[in-house]
C-alpha cells in the first residue's frame, strides 16, 4: 500500500481568491500522478496525469506541478468560482499494478 | 460516447443475499477497474482487467467477492453472501492505457446491506 497524503483536508475560500493544495507521495518507484475533481453526487473526473519530474499541466484556471524527486504535487486554482467547489483527489501509481488514492481536499468556494 | 455505465445506481439488500453490480466500459478502453469507496478507507482498488483478463485481484476482500468480464463491453462484480460491512459505493472505471492514462469513472452503485 502506498501512502498518499493530501493537505489540507478541507478549505474554504472566497470567490475570486486563488488557492492551492498539496499531494505527497513516496518518491521511490514513481510511475505517474493523477489528479481528479469529484463533485458531490457525481463521479470523479480526471484533470491531469503527470509522469515526468517538473511536469506542469494546465486546464483553464486549474494547473498542477509535479516534483518526483521530493514526492509532491501542487494543484492551483486561479480566481476560484463557486462551481470549483468539489473534492480534489490525487492518486499515485507507485508500482506497475495499482493506483493509490489520497483522501482528498474538499474545497468550498464562498460566493 | 455515453461514458462508463453502471447499474443499478442504488441497491438495498438483506444480509446473506447475492448482489450483482454491472458495468459497461467506454468502447475502445482495454482496461476496466472496480473500486470501492468507504468513509474509512477512501477509494480502494478491488480488481482490474486488461483485455477482459483479470490482472490483479489482490484488493478483493475475500472469497465472497468475485468479478468477471465475459467480453469487452461488460463486467460484473458479485458479492455472495452479502454482509452489512459490504455497504459502500462501488465504482467501475475504464481507461485506454491502464494506470498511465486517466481513469473514467461511472456514477457508482451505492450498496446498502441491512
Amino acid at each position: 500500500i502506498l501512502n498518499v497524503e493530501q493537505s489540507p483536508q478541507s478549505l474554504h475560500v472566497q470567490e475570486g481568491d486563488s488557492t492551492n493544495f498539496t499531494c505527497s507521495f513516496p518518491s521511490s518507484n514513481f510511475y505517474a500522478l493523477h489528479w481528479y475533481r469529484w463533485e458531490t453526487a457525481k463521479s470523479p473526473e480526471a484533470l491531469f496525469v503527470m509522469t515526468l519530474n517538473g511536469d506542469e499541466k494546465k486546464k483553464g484556471r486549474i494547473s498542477a506541478t509535479l516534483n518526483t524527486k521530493e514526492g509532491y504535487s501542487y494543484l492551483y486554482i486561479k480566481g476560484s468560482q463557486p462551481e470549483d467547489s468539489a473534492t480534489y483527489l490525487c492518486a499515485s501509481m507507485g508500482g506497475a499494478n495499482n493506483l493509490f488514492f489520497g483522501t482528498g481536499t474538499r474545497l468550498t468556494v464562498i460566493p | 460516447d455515453a461514458g462508463v455505465i453502471q447499474s443499478p445506481r442504488h441497491e438495498v439488500t438483506e444480509m446473506g443475499q447475492e448482489v450483482t453490480l454491472r458495468c459497461k466500459p467506454i468502447s475502445g478502453h482495454d482496461y476496466l477497474f472496480w473500486y470501492r469507496q468507504t468513509m474509512m478507507r477512501g477509494l480502494e482498488l478491488l480488481i482490474y482487467f486488461n483485455n477482459n483478463v483479470p490482472i490483479d485481484d489482490s484488493g478483493m476482500p475475500e472469497d465472497r467477492f468475485s468479478a468477471k468480464m465475459p467480453n469487452a463491453s461488460f463486467s460484473t462484480l458479485k458479492i455472495q453472501p452479502s454482509e452489512p460491512r459490504d455497504s459502500a459505493v462501488y465504482f467501475c472505471a475504464s481507461s485506454f492505457e491502464g494506470f498511465n492514462s486517466p481513469l473514467h469513472f461511472g456514477n457508482g452503485t451505492r450498496l446498502t446491506v441491512t
